[in-house]
């Protein structure tokens, strides 16, 4: 099955500066990646996807970088803010049975 | 429109018991999945429901299982509980058009259970 392993696990970084978290998956069947933010005790919520026809798709601050052939992907966030401090997943998912696979979290502080 | 709603919030089980989390699926949504999120840990697949049927199942053995109702709300159950199935149950609808469909997840808020 897939596994997707995210990195790193925690990342601190001063307001202002650009925060880069970075995914890789196993499954070349994989052709859906969204990104989640979790803050504490809330739901996790979409901030950005990506499909496996696209290279990179960007919304405001944030973007997604998808490299097929190396089967990586990457959520780089710019201008952080302290309202950006959460935790961060990524998950990708193949055409069959719907099933998302998500990576172990990165827990992002967004210091003043 | 109304989106995912979990119910309980929190629960307190002992080991052996049976538990039944239930879930609302947003409006207009046709399948809904459930995850196993333990503590610092990314959301697990257990299964999903389209339209009834189970559509797929993630590493989780028997003792969990699942309804979906008419309504496209649905049911987890968890037989005979275990220490380790302590953790956030978080219940996502989509849209699908197709039981093959990748459609974009809308979380609940979760249920989380301890299991003492």
């Amino acid at each position: 099955g897939e596994n997707v392993e995210q990195h790193p696990s925690t990342l601190s970084v001063q307001e202002g500066d650009s925060a880069v978290i970075k995914c890789t998956y196993s499954d070349s069947a994989s052709n859906y990646f969204p990104w989640y933010k979790q803050e504490l005790g809330k739901r996790p919520q979409l901030i950005i996807d990506i499909r496996s026809n696209v290279g990179e798709k960007k919304d405001q601050r944030i973007a997604v970088t998808l490299n097929k052939t190396a089967k990586h992907f990457s959520l780089h966030i710019t201008e952080t803010q302290p309202e950006d401090s959460a935790v961060y997943f990524c998950a990708a998912s193949t055409r069959t049975g719907n099933q998302f696979y998500f990576g172990t979290g990165t827990s992002l502080t967004v210091i003043p | 429109e109304t989106g995912v709603t979990q119910s309980p919030t929190h629960l307190i089980k002992t080991r052996g018991q049976q538990v039944t989390l239930r879930c609302s699926s947003q409006s207009g949504h046709n399948t809904v999945s459930w995850y196993q999120q333990a503590l610092g840990q990314g959301p697990q697949f257990i299964f999903q429901y389209y339209r009834e049927e189970e559509n797929g199942r993630g590493n989780f053995p028997p003792r969990f299982s699942g309804l979906q109702f008419p309504n496209y709300s649905s049911e987890l159950n968890v037989n005979a509980l275990e220490l380790d199935d302590s953790a956030l149950y978080l219940c996502a609808s989509s849209r699908a058009a197709g039981p093959l469909d990748t459609g974009e997840l809308f979380f609940g808020e979760g249920s989380r259970l301890t299991v003492l």
